[in-house]
C-alpha cells in the first residue's frame, strides 16, 4: 500500500515564526488532506489538495503530485496552532481507504 | 463543530469485555468512517460503511465488527477487549463514496477514548 511519510516529526517555534511541514508519499495519490489534531485531541480538516495551491488566512498547501510531495505552510505562527497536523492520502484503488502519515507534533511557545 | 457526533466520550472496562461506540454522521452524509489511533500504531483506517453496506476495510481485528443502520447512525462493536485495544477510536463522515472531495472533505468526530484495565 501506499507509505506516507512526514517530516520533521516535531518541531518547536517561537509565536510569530513561519514553518513548513512536508508529507511524501510512495505512489500516486487522488485524494490528500491536511488535519490538525489539537491538544484536546480534536481532527480538524485544513485542506483538500490533491494537486495545486490553497491558501486559508496564515495556511497554505501546495501538493506536487507529479513528485508525490506535498507542504504546509504556517505563517506568523500562534499558540492555537500548537498540536499535531497529519497528511492523509489515498490512490485510485483504495476506495474509503485514506492512509495517515505519523504527523509533525508542532509546539508554538509565546 | 464538525457534526459528527460520537458517544460516549470516554470508556473504561475490563479485559475480556465488549464494548459499543456510536456515531452518528453529518446530515446528509452517507459514509461512516471508523479509526483507531495509538501511541504505537498512529491513526489506522477500520472500516467504512456506506448507506448501510460495507464498502471498504483496513486492518480491523476479527473481534471487532461494525453496522450502519438504516437512519445512518454507525456502531462499532469490540468484544473480547484487551489491554493493547486501549486506543482513541475516531468516526468521520462523507457525503459519498470517496474520504472526502473538493466541495466535502472528511469531517471527524471527537472520539471515543477506550482505557481497557
Amino acid at each position: 500500500g501506499i507509505q506516507v511519510e512526514q517530516s520533521p516529526p516535531d518541531l518547536i517555534l517561537q509565536e510569530g515564526a513561519n514553518s513548513t511541514l512536508r508529507c511524501n508519499f510512495s505512489d500516486s495519490v487522488n485524494n490528500l488532506q491536511w488535519f490538525h489534531q489539537n491538544p484536546w485531541g480534536q481532527l480538524i480538516n485544513l485542506f483538500y489538495i490533491p494537486s495545486g495551491t490553497k491558501q486559508n488566512g496564515r495556511l497554505s498547501a501546495t501538493t506536487v503530485a507529479t513528485e508525490r510531495y506535498s507542504l504546509l505552510n504556517i505563517s506568523s505562527s500562534q499558540t492555537t496552532d500548537s498540536g499535531v497536523y497529519f497528511c492523509a492520502v489515498a490512490g485510485g484503488n483504495q476506495g474509503g481507504k485514506l492512509i495517515f502519515g505519523q504527523g509533525t507534533e508542532l509546539s508554538v511557545k509565546p | 463543530d464538525s457534526g459528527v457526533t460520537q458517544t460516549p466520550k470516554h470508556l473504561i472496562t475490563a479485559t475480556g469485555q465488549r464494548v459499543t461506540l456510536r456515531c452518528s454522521p453529518r446530515s446528509g452524509d452517507l459514509s461512516v468512517y471508523w479509526y483507531q489511533q495509538s501511541l504505537d500504531q498512529g491513526l489506522q483506517f477500520l472500516i467504512q460503511y456506506y448507506n448501510g453496506e460495507e464498502r471498504a476495510k483496513g486492518n480491523i481485528l476479527e473481534r471487532f465488527s461494525a453496522q450502519q443502520f438504516p437512519d445512518l447512525h454507525s456502531e462499532l462493536n469490540l468484544s473480547s477487549l484487551e489491554l493493547g485495544d486501549s486506543a482513541l477510536y475516531f468516526c468521520a463522515s462523507s457525503r459519498g463514496l470517496l474520504p472526502g472531495t473538493r466541495n466535502s472533505p472528511l469531517h471527524f468526530g471527537n472520539g471515543t477514548r477506550l482505557t481497557v484495565t
